[in-house]
């Protein structure tokens, strides 16, 4: 098993451009995340999705889209990069245990994109 | 709403030295607990987990009880290698009303252990 994987590991964009962030997991997941590190800001959660086809913000949405087509993949978007939006991001995924008390729903995270906008 | 709170870092220590780490957390419903480590340059992975109340998660030398009157998740590590720095992160998970379980992260505390 792969795990979780990220495409790409670097990038440095324009501002204006625009760009997409793979994220696939090979472990029949339900449930993945995009979050977004900062210095001292610590991990923010941007868009999440509970199965193939819904999408859901987080606490950070605005400047991003995202998309569920297929059930191993969550794509992250930027329509126009900002300098803002420069940060490290991490993928993640987990199962889902609804109807437990206490799901022991731990998350596997990819090893992260860091995007600088110039 | 939940929330996580983390003594804020850096953390720095001698091999050998005796390691705490304070988390605290509020949440509406009955949370499980989860301590996450980021080496450099590396996403998260999971270092322990606890689900109720006076269980305790440990791996690799740490472990954490889950402190429910205290609302408490304390990381310790009896004695530190310089190979344990790393950014330590608490979190929660917990299934709001009708909702999914979105996890809840601390800011992260940076370990530095010097030989």
């Amino acid at each position: 098993n792969a795990g979780v994987t990220q495409t790409p590991k670097f990038r440095v964009l324009k501002t204006g451009q625009s760009m997409t962030l793979l994220c696939a997991q090979d472990m029949n997941h339900e449930y993945m995340y995009w979050y977004r590190q900062d210095p001292g800001m610590g991990l923010r959660l941007i868009h999440y999705s509970v199965g193939e086809g819904t999408t859901a913000k987080g606490e950070v949405p605005d400047g991003y889209n995202v998309s569920r087509l297929k059930k191993q993949n969550f794509l992250l978007g930027l329509e126009s990069a900002a300098p803002s939006q420069t940060s490290v991001y991490f993928c993640a995924s987990n199962w889902r245990t609804a109807g437990l008390a206490g799901s022991t729903d731990t998350q596997y995270f990819g090893p992260g994109t860091r995007l600088t906008v110039l | 709403g939940n929330s996580v709170t983390q003594m804020e870092g850096p953390v720095t220590l001698s091999e050998e030295a005796f390691l705490t780490i304070n988390c605290t957390y509020t949440a509406t419903g009955y949370p499980s607990l989860f301590w996450y480590v980021q080496y450099p340059g590396e996403g998260l992975q999971l270092l322990l987990k606890a689900t109720k109340a006076d269980d305790k998660g440990s791996n690799k030398g740490f472990e954490a009880t889950y402190r429910k009157e205290t609302t408490s998740f304390h990381l310790e590590k009896g004695s530190v290698q310089v190979s344990d720095s790393a950014v330590y992160f608490c979190a929660l998970s917990d299934k709001p009303t009708g909702g999914s379980y979105i996890p809840t992260f601390g800011r992260g505390t940076s370990l530095i252990v010097h030989p």
